[in-house]
């Protein structure tokens, strides 16, 4: 069965610091890994995205990597702020019937605190 | 959440009662897709269209129905059918390069 599994369930960080979330995958055929921020009660909007070949993508203060061997992919955020309060959505892209099908996680609420 | 609109923010509806959710693009994208999210869990696909004039159920489209006359279009029919409608909905249309998946605001549904 296709899934993501994200960790942690939540965060709570302090503005400044740096953290890290984690993604799990075990999805088959994989075409490809995005990274998702979604604040509260709006629609996400799209961080990174990366295929297999790739194993790191930077987006300002946001970095992702994936290791597509052990299916594992994670973000880190340097220096967070509190607009970085938001969830963090990990979504891995299938294809089946030339038809291209996201396998969303359930995400990593993140609240960075002053 | 780029050219995607959807309306009204936040809706109220009696339970028992059919209400429908718009959906709008000015990207000129040929496929739309209608989620629902819910507490905890990942976003669920209900349906998507990957053209004008066709469309196909996602993972949980029982209890709904869409419609797709219009490019821009793709309005979500939420009827007395859905069992647990209460829930955020988000609508997105694909296109590009890069061929990415693009996000409206979402309507948040509440059904007592």
């Amino acid at each position: 069965k296709n899934q993501v599994e994200q960790s942690p369930q939540s965060l709570i960080i302090l503005e400044g610091k740096n953290c890290t979330l984690q993604c799990n995958y075990t999805v088959s055929p994989f075409s490809n890994l995005r990274w998702y921020k979604q604040d509260t009660g709006r629609g996400p909007v799209s961080l990174t995205i990366m295929t297999f070949s790739e194993n790191t993508k930077s987006n300002g203060r946001y970095t992702a990597t994936l290791d597509a061997d052990t299916k594992q992919s994670s973000l880190h955020i340097t220096a967070s702020q509190l607009s970085d309060s938001a969830s963090y959505i990990c979504v891995v892209t299938t294809s089946s019937g030339g038809y291209n099908k996201l396998i969303f996680g359930a995400g990593t609420r993140l609240a960075v605190h002053p | 959440d780029g050219g995607i609109t959807q309306s009204p923010k936040y809706l109220f509806r009696k339970e028992g009662q059919n209400v429908t959710l718009s959906c709008e693009q000015n990207l000129n994208h040929d496929a739309m897709y209608w989620y629902r999210q819910d507490p905890g869990q990942g976003l669920r696909l209900i349906y998507y269209s990957q053209i004008v004039n066709d469309f196909q159920k996602g993972d949980i489209a029982e209890g709904y129905s869409v419609s797709r006359e219009k490019k821009e279009s793709f309005p979500l029919t939420v009827t007395s059918a859905q069992k647990n409608p209460t829930a955020f909905y988000l609508c997105a249309s694909r296109g590009g390069p890069p061929n990415e998946q693009y996000f409206g605001p979402g309507t948040r549904l509440t059904v007592t």
